[in-house]
């Protein structure tokens, strides 16, 4: 089974642009999470989406958005970029069994503002 | 709110050595734990994982368990090799994992001498 799947690995973006960074999770799991990953504040809860619905949102400024797609496959959204948007940004989806939960990551959208 | 606290690193260790980071968390309700692993450049990796009190999660020689009365959940290694090098996270997913969202320490890097 493929794992979580992130497109682009590595962008490069000029302050005042938006990017799109897009994630196709686990086939099977219905649920996509998003961190964004920087060396001053770690790994932050950006927000999940559940059967595209926003299930969870962390504590992120309205610049960052995100949606999911009937194929459970997510997108998140940054305008207006700051240099304080680079960073390592994660996806995630969740497998749900009886034993519990387990959140499974792929391997990150490196995103630099100049 | 809820919280995870785990040591601080670096971490230096020389091949073969016994390796213990230690994370306590704070939780209000019955969460399930994680241990996650980064190397360098890439996105995170699932170690291993506990969903309830004395549970004990185990996975290429690394052992944690979840200890309720401490608030504890202190990743072990009997014998450390060069390639276990990366940077550990520990994390608590609220719930029992029944929403997407992880919180995350600070995270230990570790470093393995041959």
């Amino acid at each position: 089974k493929a794992g979580v799947t992130q497109t682009p690995r590595y962008l490069i973006k000029t302050r005042g642009q938006q990017v799109t960074l897009s994630c196709s999770p686990i086939s099977g799991h219905r649920s996509v999470s998003w961190y964004q990953q920087t060396p001053g504040q770690g790994l932050q809860f950006l927000f999940e989406y559940f059967s595209e619905t926003q299930r969870n949102k962390g504590n992120f400024p309205g610049r960052f958005s995100g949606r999911q797609f009937s194929n459970s496959r997510s997108e998140m959204n940054v305008s207006t970029l700051e240099l304080g948007d680079s960073a390592l940004y994660l996806c995630a989806s969740r497998e749900e069994t009886f034993s519990g939960n387990t959140i499974y990551f792929g391997e990150g959208s490196w995103l630099t503002v100049v | 709110g809820d919280s995870v606290t785990q040591m601080e690193g670096p971490v230096t260790l020389s091949e073969e050595a016994f390796l213990t980071i230690n994370c306590t968390y704070t939780a209000t309700g019955y969460p399930s734990l994680f241990w996650y692993v980064q190397y360098p450049g890439e996105g995170l990796q699932l170690l291993l994982k506990a969903t309830k009190a004395d549970d004990k999660g185990s996975n290429k020689g690394f052992e944690a368990t979840y200890r309720k009365e401490t608030t504890s959940f202190h990743l072990e290694k009997g014998s450390v090799q060069v390639s276990d090098s990366a940077v550990y996270f520990c994390a608590l997913s609220p719930y029992g994992g029944s929403q997407g969202n992880l919180i995350f320490g600070k995270g230990t890097k570790l470093s393995v001498k041959p």
